[in-house]
């Protein structure tokens, strides 16, 4: 299976900041990449599609990008309700699998 | 878009099977524009992908459960099933059914099994 590791696996932010996060597989996966957020106790929410693709709904301070290898999601300005864990997901081959996770904290 | 919902025992004993069920609304779980999936998510490791069945019945197992999974469907009551045989305590997990049509992904809210004497 391909492994998909995440990083950082907490990042301690503030509103207003710029955060990044990075996924990396253990090969090549075209541009068959997903980003998910969660919030306790609730369902992982699709943000990102295809590497870069954003679902319909989720705010323009979102984005993707990578391809192959080597992910990131952006969040270009961190809102109060973007404190969650964020997920990838490689979908380019069965079975599929995720990152560790990444959450996102206040500072 | 689809809405699902997992139902189904949230406590088994250990050496026990696991069933759930999940149920589609708005939409047919004979569409072939539909794979449905079942994802679990274990307290500390993290997200599991279990596996998926389409309409026509065939399924996919990932190859670290497949010798205890079984995924189907009833198109007559618009669910699908999981059964999970043999759990042990490392089965204790939020278990989430999952419909995918092209790109996108949409989640039930998720069933917590326990897995205790």
């Amino acid at each position: 299976a391909i492994q998909m590791t995440q990083s950082p696996s907490s990042l301690p932010a503030s509103v207003g900041d710029r955060v990044t996060i990075t996924c990396r597989a253990s090969q090549g996966i075209r541009n068959d990449l997903v980003w998910y957020q969660q919030k306790s106790g609730k369902a992982p929410k699709l943000l990102i599609y295809a590497a870069s693709s954003l679902q319909g709904g989720v705010p323009s301070r979102f984005s993707g990008n990578g391809s192959g290898t080597d992910f990131t999601l952006t969040i270009s300005t961190l809102q109060p309700e973007d404190f969650a864990t964020y997920y990838c997901l490689q979908d380019y081959n069965y079975p599929w699998t995720f990152g560790q996770g990444t959450k996102v904290e206040i500072k | 878009q689809v809405q699902l919902q997992e139902s189904g025992p949230g406590l088994v004993k250990p050496s026990q099977t696991l069933s759930l069920t999940c149920t589609v609304s708005g939409g047919s779980i004979s569409s072939g524009a539909y794979y449905w999936n079942w994802i679990r998510q274990h307290p500390v490791k993290g997200l599991e992908y279990i596996g998926y069945v389409y309409y026509s019945g065939s399924t996919y197992y990932n190859p670290s459960l497949k010798s205890r999974v079984t995924i189907s469907i009833d198109t007559s009551k618009n669910q699908l099933s999981l059964r999970l045989t043999y759990v042990t305590a490392a089965d204790t997990a939020v278990y989430y059914c999952v419909s995918r049509s092209g790109y996108v992904t949409s989640w039930g809210q998720g069933t917590l099994v326990t897995v205790s004497s």
